[in-house]
């Protein structure tokens, strides 16, 4: 089972701050991915990485941005707080290479709720 | 483009009686599937995948799931269904290879409820 951290895990914000979500993962994995998750519903990806210095924009078009500077890190950021950035925010790691390094582990997310 | 369906948003059983969630998918090739579990506030784990070879799988917790290519579905399964696994279940197919390599869409999940 691969070890992937998320902090906070809850964060209450009033509109305008700037916040940043942590994801760390002590598994060497490669690929590092950001979902977002309204209550009830599907995962939508919104940011994905295969490696050190390459971030992509996933599926939902989201107004965060994500950096990699370190194999471990996949840091999440939001400029600016808005109401509609009230969401569950998950992160998952996969391995490079192969069919079967396909396969996602997720952090325990964080649930942002912006005021 | 890739696609999950899984039919039913809510399932009720009774602790003790058997188990199947269904998901249908939609991908043009050979897809990789998963079932994941959620619990409340928790994030996701793998509860059991599909690569190649055998269409039954087997995963953690008890749980197996069937891929017939023939109905494009990738059913879950329990013979007797615990009230710890009172839950969300996801289902998500995977892409094999090109741009989109790696990445997963996932299915609505089902909500599991588990009567005494």
């Amino acid at each position: 089972e691969a070890d992937i951290y998320q902090t906070p895990r809850y964060l209450v914000i009033g509109t305008g701050k700037k916040i940043t979500l942590e994801c760390s993962q002590t598994m060497g994995h490669d690929k590092m991915y950001w979902y977002q998750q309204d209550p009830g519903m599907e995962l939508h990806l919104i940011h994905y990485s295969y490696g050190v210095n390459s971030t992509e924009k996933g599926d939902l078009s989201s107004e965060s941005t994500v950096s990699r500077i370190r194999t471990e890190h996949f840091p999440l950021t939001l400029e600016s707080a808005r109401p509609s950035h009230t969401s569950q925010y998950l992160c998952a790691s996969s391995r490079r290479g192969g069919a079967s390094t396909d396969t996602q582990y997720f952090g325990p997310g964080t649930r942002l709720t912006v005021l | 483009a890739q696609s999950v369906t899984q039919p039913d948003i809510h399932i009720t059983v009774s602790e003790g009686a058997s188990l199947e969630l269904r998901c249908n998918y939609s991908y043009g090739a050979t897809p990789y599937l998963f079932w994941y579990v959620q619990s409340p506030g928790q994030g996701l784990q793998l509860l059991l995948k599909y690569f190649s070879g055998d269409t039954l799988v087997q995963g953690i917790k008890g749980f197996e799931a069937e891929f017939k290519r023939s109905q494009s579905s990738f059913n879950l399964r329990k013979p007797s269904v615990h009230w710890s696994d009172a839950a969300e279940y996801f289902c998500a197919v995977g892409n094999a290879g090109g741009t989109s390599y790696g990445k997963l869409t996932f299915g609505q999940g089902t909500i599991l409820t588990v009567h005494p």
